[in-house]
């Protein structure tokens, strides 16, 4: 069975730390890795990664792929409250498969 | 322009109601999608549409009735449901099927958050 799971579950931080949330995956036909920042409802889209080793940049945020070890990191640096919400981890095969999630609180 | 919009944003309905969840997109994707979430959870996929098609049905009850209308249109008929269908239902879209490419990636409409009594 597909599987993809996210480590910590929940995160407190302090504004101005840096952050690293993990996601690992077991699945059959994997095509891409993507990462969702969810506030209150919708998932936004953050990174989608394919290719092992190539890290892909938004202003503080960050993210890379493993193929090998089967797992990706996502990174905050200079964290801010705005920055709390959900971070939701994502495999493509044929579909979607979201991890449970990293809960991220950043507080002043 | 990425978005994705959904009515209503709340909707209540008794277990004999009939109603209906909207989703729309202008971004000329053929791909569209139905997932359930509940309460801390991660989302979970109910239907795929591509290219107007049924394409998956993640064995989902039939008092969930999907339909699409036309590629900028996806609904969702609900009919006789249960109060543990209580979630929030979020649509998305993406430019084609399938995972493999950026032109791939869904975007999410803001959902609706259902309430079955």
């Amino acid at each position: 069975e597909d599987k993809v799971v996210q480590s910590p579950l929940s995160l407190v931080v302090h504004e101005g730390d840096t952050v690293t949330l993990n996601c690992s995956y077991e699945v059959t036909n994997f095509r891409s890795l993507l990462w969702y920042k969810q506030e209150k409802k919708a998932p936004t889209f953050l990174f989608m990664l394919t290719s092992s080793g190539i890290e892909k940049k938004s202003g503080r945020l960050s993210s890379i792929l493993d193929k090998k070890e089967l797992s990706s990191i996502l990174n905050i640096t200079a964290t801010q409250t705005g920055d709390s919400a959900i971070y939701l981890c994502a495999v493509g095969t044929d579909k979607l498969i979201f991890g449970t999630g990293t809960r991220l609180q950043v507080f002043p | 322009d990425t978005e994705v919009t959904q009515t209503p944003k709340h909707l209540v309905m008794g277990m004999t109601n009939k109603k209906s969840l909207k989703c729309e997109q202008h971004m000329g994707h053929r791909a569209m999608y139905w997932y359930k979430q509940k309460a801390k959870k991660p989302p979970e996929l109910m239907f795929v549409y591509s290219y107007e098609k049924l394409s998956i049905n993640e064995s989902v009850p039939s008092r969930f009735s999907p339909e699409c209308p036309n590629s900028s249109l996806l609904n969702l008929h609900l009919h006789a449901l249960q109060p543990e269908d209580s979630a929030l239902y979020l649509c998305a879209s993406s430019q084609e099927m399938g995972t493999s490419r950026p032109r791939d990636t869904q975007y999410f409409g803001p959902g609706t958050r259902l309430t079955v009594l």
